[in-house]
């Protein structure tokens, strides 16, 4: 299994400038998630998905949208790029059950954004 | 909404030294509390993780120990090596269903640097 995979690694945007994160998972995990991770601090949840269908927002979704088509795939859209949207965006997904292993979320190796 | 608090924010050991890093949470309902380091330039990887009705637990080098009454939680790392370095993140979650889907609220880190 590749686990959680994302694209783009790093990226470089124009202010008012739109774009698409690509967040896929290969361990047919029902949850997956989104969070930012400003410098010196902790992750914030932007979104989140309980399967194919179902989207919700997290505790900072402004700016932001998802889809979840799939259960392989949440991407994560930024319409009007802005400069508080600089962060580094990590992508995560768990089951939903299946023992102790239903609590842990597993993390892509992250996008890091910049918006001049 | 859950809260955690995490100290220090950075800690400087020798090697061969103990690390112990502390967290507190507000909310009572949360029942799962995972540690994840995350090394320079990738995604947070759980290192351990503790359930509400288990006071301790350890893996090796590493062990985390939980105080409901107080809604504390700590990471301890013995015989620190320099491979440790890295930041660490603690986390809450309330695993029992209803609306919250798993959702972790994280603590602001701490970086560990283990000194040769």
């Amino acid at each position: 299994n590749a686990g959680v995979t994302q694209t783009p690694k790093f990226r470089i945007l124009k202010i008012g400038q739109s774009m698409t994160l690509q967040c896929t998972q290969d361990m047919n995990h029902n949850y997956m998630y989104w969070y930012r991770q400003d410098p010196g601090m902790g992750l914030k949840l932007i979104y989140y998905s309980v399967g194919a269908g179902i989207t919700d927002k997290g505790e900072v979704p402004n700016g932001y949208n998802v889809s979840r088509s799939t259960t392989e795939d949440f991407p994560l859209r930024l319409e009007l790029a802005a400069p508080s949207q600089t962060s580094v965006y990590f992508c995560a997904s768990k089951k939903r059950f299946g023992g102790k292993s239903q609590e842990t979320q597993y993390f892509g190796p992250g996008t890091r954004l910049l918006v001049l | 909404g859950e809260n955690v608090e995490q100290h220090p924010s950075t800690l400087s050991v020798q090697e061969g030294d103990s690390a112990v890093i502390k967290c507190t949470y507000s909310d009572s309902a949360s029942n799962y509390f995972p540690w994840y380091k995350q090394e320079l330039g990738k995604g947070p990887q759980l290192i351990i993780d503790i359930r509400s009705n288990v006071g301790e637990k350890k893996d090796q080098r590493i062990a985390v120990t939980l105080n409901k009454t107080a809604k504390h939680f700590s990471l301890h790392i013995t015989e620190t090596q320099p491979e440790d370095s890295a930041v660490y993140f603690c986390a809450a979650s309330n695993q029992s269903g209803g609306t919250s889907y798993g959702k972790l609220t994280f603590g602001q880190g701490t970086i560990l640097t283990v000194h040769p």
